[in-house]
């Protein structure tokens, strides 16, 4: 079981917007940065957000980050089949003095 | 473009040590940033393993420090991963990261490893 709680699986029609939630604590989100990973099938996750709501360079805006008290959410904007992926959250634990991952939400594009 | 690129065993005997090395390219690892591994085990989730700063200072996850080494060898720019006394649990794909931080937000990844624990 997860530190960081994710739904299972989020579905959304192309063209429309979706959001992804994760629930922590005070000792992980609550005090400290927030990134989000995509992981298309058979890759490598990628960063797509990182210090709650920045984009890495090539990221396109479409993606957006926020965070509020012991929870954020990643939005996406627009969407394409292309973006039919497990996306992850992850942050450091003060207490477990650990990075810590949600259990993945799976994104199906109708 | 940074590179890195995981190498070692892909199947280990129960009781045995997993040794796993990143290649990185394209940067040089005694600059910056934090270099880690992360795993996933066939289809679940992701695990931090733990990093090396470029200096050498080392962070674990607590679940798993009794039993892992990261190391860094600076004049061949790779950083390698022990895990120590290997169970059917540590199946899983291996990833090398860059990491922007002591934690897990990694923004270069290498394509990952399959290591399989078996007798």
């Amino acid at each position: 079981q997860s530190v960081l709680t994710q739904p299972p699986s989020v579905s959304a029609a192309p063209g429309q917007k979706v959001t992804i939630s994760c629930s922590g604590s005070s000792s992980n989100i609550g005090n400290n940065f927030v990134s989000w990973f995509q992981q298309l099938p058979g890759t490598a996750p990628k960063l797509l957000i990182y210090e709650n709501n920045k984009r890495p360079s090539g990221i396109p805006d479409r993606f957006s980050g926020s965070k509020s008290g012991t929870s954020a959410t990643l939005g996406i904007t627009g969407l394409q089949t292309g973006d039919e992926a497990d996306y992850y959250c992850g942050t450091w634990d003060s207490s477990l003095s650990c990075w810590v991952f949600g259990g993945g939400t799976k994104l199906t594009v109708l | 473009q940074v590179q890195l690129q995981e190498s070692g065993p892909g199947l280990v005997k129960p009781s045995e040590t997993l040794s796993l090395t990143c290649t990185v390219s394209g940067y040089s690892i005694s600059n910056f940033y934090y270099w880690g591994w992360i795993r996933q085990p066939p289809g679940k989730g992701l695990e931090w393993i733990g990093n090396i700063y470029h200096g050498g200072r080392t962070s674990y996850n607590p679940s798993l420090k009794s039993r892992v080494t990261i190391s860094l060898d600076t004049s061949k720019n790779q950083f390698s991963l022990k895990l120590t006394s290997v169970t059917a649990a540590d199946t899983a794909v291996y990833y090398c990261a860059r990491g922007r931080s002591v934690g897990g937000d990694c923004d270069f990844w290498g394509q990952g490893t399959l290591v399989t624990v078996s007798s």
